[in-house]
């Protein structure tokens, strides 16, 4: 099993663009989430998946969109890039409490 | 209170040492809890699962005070390998999900 897979690992966007970050996971797991960390501090999260279809806000949802048309992927959208969504993305998975992190993204907003 | 707080770290400890971190949280209706670590520039991974008063694993001990709200983790006989970011999770307020502390940094010293 690969676990949870994360595109790209790097990224450097200028203000304003837009951008895709893909997450993929392999444990038919019916919970996804989107963290992000900014330095120094833990993870917030953005948006989060109980299953395939259903979607909803977590503590920072603006500025985001995400999609689970299927268990297996849930990507996360960013319209209109600013400086303060450079950031560390993080995306996990879960069955039942213990969650499952992918590698991460770093994003730069320049 | 916040939902969570951690120690704020950064820990510098000898090989050998034993060392403990605190964590307190604010929902008192909270039932599971746990310690997760996270390495430099990597996505975090579960160290432990705390259910009821405590639980251990080898040199790991994590400690419960429903009491006081807080959760600790003390580590024995530190191994340099042991120098990470040790985050604090508890449940969160928006369904399936759970609130990561900012992390308490330990460096193991040789």
């Amino acid at each position: 099993n690969a676990g949870v897979t994360q595109t790209p690992k790097f990224r450097i966007l200028k203000i304003g663009q837009s951008m895709t970050l893909q997450c993929a996971q392999d444990m038919n797991h019916n919970y996804m989430y989107w963290y992000r960390q900014d330095p120094g501090m833990g993870l917030k999260l953005i948006y989060y998946s109980v299953g395939a279809g259903i979607t909803d806000k977590g503590e920072v949802p603006n500025g985001y969109n995400v999609s689970r048309s299927t268990t297996e992927d849930f990507p996360l959208r960013l319209e209109l890039a600013a400086p303060s969504q450079t950031s560390v993305y993080f995306c996990a998975s879960s069955y039942g409490a213990e969650q499952f992190f992918g590698p991460g993204t770093r994003l730069t907003v320049l | 209170r916040k939902e969570v707080e951690q120690d704020p770290g950064p820990f510098n400890v000898p090989e050998g040492a034993t060392v403990a971190f605190n964590c307190t949280y604010s929902n008192s209706a909270s039932q599971s809890f746990f310690w997760y670590r996270q390495d430099c520039r990597k996505e975090p991974k579960l160290l432990m699962s705390v259910y009821s008063s405590g639980n251990e694993d080898g040199r790991f001990t994590a400690q419960l005070n429903r009491a006081s709200q807080y959760i600790s983790l003390l580590i024995r006989d530190s191994k340099l390998s042991d120098s990470a970011t040790y985050l604090c999770v508890v449940p969160g307020n928006y369904g399936q999900n759970f609130v990561f502390g900012p992390g308490t940094r330990l460096s193991v010293l040789p």
